[in-house]
C-alpha cells in the first residue's frame, strides 16, 4: 500500500445526489492532489492543497467543492453532477520543499458513476 | 491544451523482449520527468525519474533517455515480463510542482 487510502472505492450516485469522496495520507506529507482519470486521457490536476491552503483550482466546476481540514485529510464533496463527470478520481500526497518536485503518492481512486 | 503527448496507446510485446514507450513536450520549463505505473484497480506509483541535467537514468530494467534539445523522453522495459503489464504515464513539472500526465501506454506482455 502507498500510506493513501481512499473512501469509497466505487460510487453510484444520480445527477441530483450529494455525496462526498474522502482521502487520508499517513505519509505525514505537507500537500494534497485531486486528479480527474478518464479513459485514454491525461490525468487531470483538479485541485491542489499546500499545508491546508488551497493553491490550485484548474477551472474545476463548482459543482465539485473540496475541503481539506487538516494537512492529512482531504475531501471532495460532490453535487448535481452530471454523467460526464464519471470516472475514476484519484487523490495524492508529496512532501513539498525546496528544489522542484517531488514524488507524488496516489491512492487507490474512487471510481464515480454518475447517471 | 496537452502539455505532454505520449505514444504509442497501446503495445503488445513478448516475454524477454523490449518495450519503448515515447513522450514529447514544449515547456522548456519543465525540469523533472517522472514515469508512473499503474496496474488495474490501483493508483499510479513512480516507477523511475529524471532530470534534464541528464541524458539517460537506468534503474534495474528500466531505462529513461531524455533528449533535451529535441524535448522528448522515452522509457526502456528490457527483458519485458508478464508482471510489467501495467498502463504507464509519463509526466513533466516545473518548479511548482504541479505534474503535467500523458494519456497513458496500455503494455501488455505476452507469456
Amino acid at each position: 500500500e502507498t500510506g493513501v487510502t481512499q473512501t469509497p472505492r466505487h460510487l453510484v450516485m444520480g445527477m441530483t445526489n450529494k455525496k462526498s469522496l474522502k482521502c487520508e495520507q499517513h505519509l505525514g506529507h505537507n500537500a494534497m492532489y485531486w486528479y480527474k482519470q478518464s479513459a485514454k486521457k491525461p490525468l487531470e490536476l483538479m485541485f491542489v492543497y499546500n499545508f491546508k491552503e488551497q493553491t490550485e483550482n484548474n477551472s474545476v466546476p463548482s459543482r465539485f467543492s473540496p475541503e481539506c481540514p487538516n494537512s492529512s485529510h482531504l475531501f471532495l464533496h460532490l453535487h448535481t453532477l452530471q454523467p460526464e463527470d464519471s470516472a475514476l478520481y484519484l487523490c495524492a500526497s508529496s512532501q513539498e520543499g525546496g528544489g522542484g518536485a517531488l514524488e507524488q503518492f496516489f491512492g487507490p481512486g474512487t471510481r464515480l458513476t454518475v447517471l | 491544451q496537452q502539455q505532454v503527448k505520449q505514444s504509442p496507446q497501446s503495445l503488445i510485446v513478448q516475454k524477454g523482449g523490449i518495450s519503448i514507450i515515447n513522450c514529447a513536450y514544449e515547456n522548456t520549463a519543465f525540469d523533472y520527468f517522472p514515469w508512473y505505473q499503474q496496474f488495474p484497480g490501483k493508483g499510479p506509483a513512480l516507477l523511475i525519474a529524471i532530470r534534464p541535467d541528464v541524458s539517460e537514468k537506468k534503474e534495474g530494467r528500466f531505462t529513461i533517455s531524455f533528449n533535451k534539445s529535441a524535448k522528448q523522453f522515452s522509457l526502456h522495459i528490457m527483458d519485458s515480463q508478464p508482471g510489467d503489464s501495467a498502463t504507464y504515464f509519463c509526466a513533466a513539472s516545473t518548479r511548482d510542482y504541479k505534474l503535467s500526465f500523458g494519456a497513458g501506454t496500455t503494455v501488455t506482455v505476452r507469456a
